[in-house]
This record gives C-alpha cells, sequence and structure tokens, in this order.
C-alpha cells in the first residue's frame, strides 16, 4: 500500500522569505512522487515530480524538492516566497509496480499562506 | 492544445437524484481517471479508464460509476446522492495510465451540492 504524509496542514511566511513543505512517504514499490498546487476554485497543477532519475527535482516558478530514500521524504521548497505562491499543496504518490493499474495517492495538503 | 474541460462547473441537485458528470481529456490522451475532494476526507480516488476499460477502482460504494466512450470522453455517474456526496469531483487525464513517465492533467472540477 501506498500513502504520503504532509507534515503541515498549514505553513505561513513572510513574501521573500524560503518555503518548505513536508512530505514523507511510503511505498512497497519504488514511488513516483509529485507536488501538486491548487489555487482557490482552481483545478489541480503539477509543480514537479520524481521518477526515480535525479534525487533533486526542479519544478515550475522555483520550487524544487530532493527525494530522501532513506529519510522517505520529498520536501518541496522555493529560496523566496510570492505572494502569488498562497494556495495548497499536495504531495502524491504514484505506484507503478508488477505491471498493477495505478493510482495517484494525495496528503491531506499543506496550505501556504505568505504574507507581507 | 485545449486541457481537460469538465462539465458542468457547478451543479446543485436534491438528495436521492441522480447526476452524471462529463470530463473530456486533452486531446490523444487515453487515460481519465475521476477524483472526489471534500474539506473532510480530502482528495480520494475513484476510478481510472483506459480504452473504455475500467481499470482500477477505489472504495466508493456501487452508487457511483462511471464509463469511457471511444474517443476518451468520460462520465461519472452517482446515482442515489445523499448530502455526503457533495463535494468538488475532478477529472485527471494522461497519455498513458499513470504511470512514471506520464504527467496527469487536472481539469478545474465540478462542483456538485446536494440539498
Amino acid at each position: 500500500a501506498q500513502s504520503v504524509t504532509q507534515l503541515d496542514s498549514h505553513v505561513s511566511v513572510s513574501e521573500g522569505t524560503p518555503v518548505l513543505l513536508r512530505c514523507n512517504y511510503s511505498s512497497s514499490y519504488s514511488p513516483s512522487l509529485f507536488w501538486y498546487v491548487q489555487h482557490p476554485n482552481k483545478g489541480l497543477q503539477l509543480l514537479l515530480k520524481y521518477t526515480s532519475a535525479a534525487t533533486l527535482v526542479k519544478g515550475i516558478n522555483g520550487f524544487e524538492a530532493e527525494f530522501k530514500k532513506s529519510e522517505t521524504s520529498f520536501h518541496l521548497t522555493k529560496p523566496s516566497a510570492h505572494m502569488s505562491d498562497a494556495a495548497e499543496y499536495f504531495c502524491v504518490v504514484s505506484d507503478d509496480g508488477a505491471g498493477t493499474a495505478s493510482k495517484l495517492t494525495f496528503g491531506t495538503g499543506t496550505r501556504l499562506q505568505v504574507t507581507l | 492544445k485545449a486541457g481537460v474541460t469538465q462539465t458542468p462547473r457547478y451543479l446543485i441537485k436534491t438528495r436521492g437524484q441522480q447526476v452524471t458528470l462529463s470530463c473530456s481529456p486533452i486531446s490523444g490522451h487515453r487515460s481519465v481517471s475521476w477524483y472526489q475532494q471534500t474539506p473532510g476526507q480530502g482528495l480520494q480516488f475513484l476510478f481510472e479508464y483506459f480504452s473504455e476499460t475500467q481499470r482500477n477502482k477505489g472504495n466508493f460504494p456501487g452508487r457511483f460509476s462511471g464509463r469511457q466512450f471511444s474517443n476518451s470522453r468520460s462520465e461519472m455517474n452517482v446515482s442515489t446522492l445523499e448530502l455526503g456526496d457533495s463535494a468538488l469531483y475532478l477529472c485527471a487525464s494522461s497519455q498513458q495510465r499513470t504511470s512514471k513517465n506520464t504527467e496527469a492533467f487536472f481539469g478545474q472540477g465540478t462542483r456538485l451540492t446536494v440539498v
């Protein structure tokens, strides 16, 4: 079985300061990991994905995440927050083992607030 | 290239009624998945269709069903609506079944309110 745990339901940062959104995963197979962002009344947009290539993954809008197998973590970071980054962020895992049909399993989400 | 289109965007139904939601995937995409998003349960997987076949199903009652047409468009149906079915229903499409090398693109969702 696969699962993700987002360690913070709400994170508040000041504009221009670093962002850290934490995610731990559990997977029976070699996982694919994603971060999605959801702005109010909008669908989900993919920020970045890890698919067993480089462990440091760069995404859109200056976000990046590092896959750490020893810590089963996939934390999302950004050096400098912008007001437009305020949204809900979801850490997602997808299993692709042994030919079984796969699905996306979402974390509970982290709401990022950016203040002036 | 047009994105994933879900219709309608908003829907209000009465308890006991049934509802059909539609999803048009990105052109060329053959996989369509459905998710339910609620404040209490978060995002939960409903089912996945690939080439008109249901390939995976989440833990939802039989009142939730779906289908996919030859043009990859998909519909989901909820019968005998309950208040707890009020949610944002999201559709995602991808070129193949969701896997390491494919990205799932999401529509803006259909907001269903059951009264």
